[in-house]
């Protein structure tokens, strides 16, 4: 079975704070993405990235930026956080050609 | 702009079927997806359909018609561990990258 792991399940940080989000999948996938998830506006896309070292943007990749140091690690930063990041954060990863994804259990981070 | 359109909440009863719509528009086009969420759980995958036509898997069936730019997602026999909110997702692009809708709630009543 797949696994996508994230760092914490629930996050309060300070404005103003780095804050990093960290994602881990035990299946070798070479695709991993960050998306954020707030009511009425489904999940939307922050960043992703298809190999090692390699990142894009998403949809809405400002006040965040990622790094992907290890194939199996995905991480998100938020430089500065602020109160309108506060959200419910999931990660998911994908094999090269599949098209399923498969998510983990998502992080909510309040920011105050 | 791209975007996908569904329904906001759908309600139901035990045994009955329901049909979630979602229509889509996109600048590009390779196939749809759907994915359930239950409340505080990860979304996990239903669906995909390249190709026009019905996809069957057990109680659940999804359709496309990309001449429509249009899907839907037909629940049989509702349990009521079907609630949950349910996510049409494009891949709108030659890698991995998904745009979803808003996604449906669904409510299955006793």
């Amino acid at each position: 079975d797949v696994k996508v792991t994230q760092s914490s399940r629930y996050l309060v940080k300070r404005t103003g704070e780095k804050v990093f989000l960290e994602c881990v999948q035990d299946m070798d996938h070479e695709n991993m993405f960050w998306y954020r998830q707030d009511p009425g506006l489904g999940l939307r896309l922050i960043y992703f990235s298809y190999d090692v070292k390699m990142k894009e943007k998403g949809d809405i990749p400002e006040g965040y930026s990622v790094s992907r140091e290890k194939k199996e690690r995905f991480s998100l930063i938020l430089e500065s956080a602020s109160t309108n990041q506060t959200s419910m954060y999931l990660c998911a990863s994908k094999e090269g050609a599949s098209y399923e994804q498969y998510f983990g259990p998502g992080t909510r981070l309040t920011v105050t | 702009g791209q975007s996908l359109e569904q329904p906001s909440e759908v309600t139901a009863v035990e045994g009955a079927i329901v049909q979630i719509n979602c229509t889509y528009q996109t600048s590009g086009f390779y196939g749809l997806s759907w994915y359930q969420q239950h409340d505080g759980g990860a979304p996990t995958f239903l669906s995909y359909n390249a190709l026009d036509g019905l996809e069957e898997t057990g109680r659940f069936s999804s359709f496309l018609s990309r001449s429509d730019s249009y899907g839907y997602l037909l629940l049989q026999e509702l349990q009521m561990k079907d609630s949950a909110s349910y996510f049409c997702a494009v891949k709108a692009h030659q890698g991995g990258k998904l745009i979803f809708g808003q996604g449906t709630e669904l409510s299955v009543k006793p």
